[in-house]
């Protein structure tokens, strides 16, 4: 499967532990976004990375999340002390490094990771 | 003004009708504009899109209008299908810039067969 790829799918923690989602962009992305979908609701933007960087992350809370994409190994999103407002779908995608081929603009989605904290 | 509005938040359409769904935003730095749909459980997918520098593109069923002077884009989906039940959402991002997306809150879309 060349697609984006998202683990776990389905995550349940209690309330206080840490989560962590994982994100392994299409082949040759080097460019990574993480989005929060809460039910019934549009996907607000989080945070955006390339390797090592982080580029964007004026969507992202400023108290117990964190991400990374490290020069190897899939980026991760990571939730310290969840509470029940963090229960959402969390979908990552990826894009072509800029300026190489036929860069669209097209952002490439996973299948989300679904947090419940119980 | 990185908002983009979405409506309606759900529609329902006969099969074989037309389905109509607006957006509008405020930022003229926009300068792509993609559809997104998305079945329950699944990740979004990349429908359609289009540049400020076309009024309209067809692909198929789907068709995005644009009004750059009015700020606002269209999908239009003719000859609705049950199978084209999903949740859309449009978008818009500065390709100069980070590409983020910034999504409008969905419009639920149910075709009746």
């Amino acid at each position: 499967n060349a697609g984006v790829m998202q683990n776990p799918r389905h995550l349940v923690r209690r309330r206080g532990q840490e989560a962590r989602l994982r994100c392994s962009p299409m082949k040759g992305h080097s460019h990574v976004y993480w989005y929060r979908q809460l039910p019934e609701e549009g996907l607000k933007f989080m945070v955006y990375l390339q390797k090592e960087n982080i580029i964007d992350e004026s969507g992202m809370p400023k108290e117990r999340f964190s991400a990374e994409f490290p020069k190897e190994g899939p980026s991760i999103l990571r939730i310290q002390q969840v509470v029940r407002g963090d229960s959402a779908a969390y979908f990552c995608a990826s894009s072509p490094t800029r300026g190489q081929g036929l860069n669209t603009g097209e952002l490439f989605f996973g299948e989300g990771s679904r947090l419940t904290v119980l | 003004q990185q908002q983009v509005k979405q409506s309606p938040q759900s529609l329902i359409v006969q099969k074989g009708g037309i389905s109509i769904i607006n957006c509008a935003y405020e930022n003229t730095a926009f300068d792509y504009f993609p559809w997104y749909q998305q079945f329950p459980g699944k990740g979004p997918a990349l429908l359609i899109a289009i540049r400020p520098d076309v009024s309209e593109k067809k692909e198929g069923r789907f068709t995005i209008s644009f009004n750059k002077s009015a700020k606002q884009f269209s999908l239009h989906i003719m000859d609705s299908q049950p199978g084209d039940s999903a949740t859309y959402f449009c978008a818009a991002s500065i390709t100069s810039g980070t590409y983020k997306y910034i999504f409008g809150t969905g419009t639920r879309l149910k075709v009746l067969a």
